[in-house]
């Protein structure tokens, strides 16, 4: 089971902030947060991962709470080529390292 | 430029038949990864190797075969014990197995039919 809870779906209108949300209350010391988005028909791609300190790169930021229960996944200035299902993921710490994604977020940037 | 390439796109085969999908990365990972994606749902692991010659299954490995010869090729089977073939399968990587913060790299996925 995974072990983030994202909603199913949002919106956002073009131009906008899009804060995309997750809750990872189990999380445990050293497990990273990432999220990834894949668009229709294509490979998730990788957006940006933190453990502990709020992380930015080209194409997000990303804010972890204090207590690392939540996460907040910001898109400063959606486009409609935004439009994608968002996973947060918490990295399962043990031999095989996997990565467990759930049904995550549906984003639809509107004009 | 690196990545990981998936062949063919596009696959279909009759039941009962054993199909191959190719997944090739020039990222010199140590580790690869195989997902399947059903529609509307998340990604589910069905094998993952660390190093060479070496793989463990994932949480639906059931009817799936993998073999890992080379660093850069993870080939999958998906044989005619598999209930379910048809779906949407993703190969990844990621760099040292022991790295806790290595991020994956998916390919473009193959989208297997089986009528």
């Amino acid at each position: 089971d995974a072990k983030t809870t994202q909603p199913p779906s949002m919106d956002c209108a073009e131009g906008r902030a899009a804060n995309l949300p997750c809750n990872h209350s189990t999380i445990s010391g050293n497990e990273y947060v990432y999220w990834y988005r894949q668009i229709h028909s294509q490979g998730p791609q990788y957006i940006i991962h933190g453990l502990k300190n709020n992380e930015t790169n080209e194409m997000a930021s990303l804010i972890i709470t204090e207590d690392r229960k939540s996460s907040t996944l910001i898109l400063p200035h959606a486009t409609l080529r935004d439009t994608a299902v968002y996973y947060c993921i918490v990295r399962v710490v043990n031999y095989g390292q996997n990565f467990v994604f759930g049904p995550g977020t549906r984003l639809s940037v509107l004009p | 430029d690196g990545g990981i390439t998936q062949s063919p796109k596009y696959l279909f085969r009759k039941e009962g038949q054993n199909v191959t999908l190719s997944c090739e990365q020039n990222l010199n990972h140590d580790a690869m990864y195989w997902y399947r994606q059903d529609p509307g749902q998340g990604l589910r692991l069905i094998y993952y190797s660390q190093i060479v010659n070496d793989f463990q299954k994932g949480d639906i490995a059931e009817g799936y075969s993998v073999s890992r010869e080379k660093k850069e090729s993870f080939p999958l089977t998906v044989t005619s014990a598999q209930k379910n073939p048809t779906a949407f399968y993703l190969c990844a990587s990621s760099g040292q197995s022991l790295s806790y913060n290595s991020p994956l790299h998916f390919g473009n996925g193959t989208r297997l039919t089986v009528t």
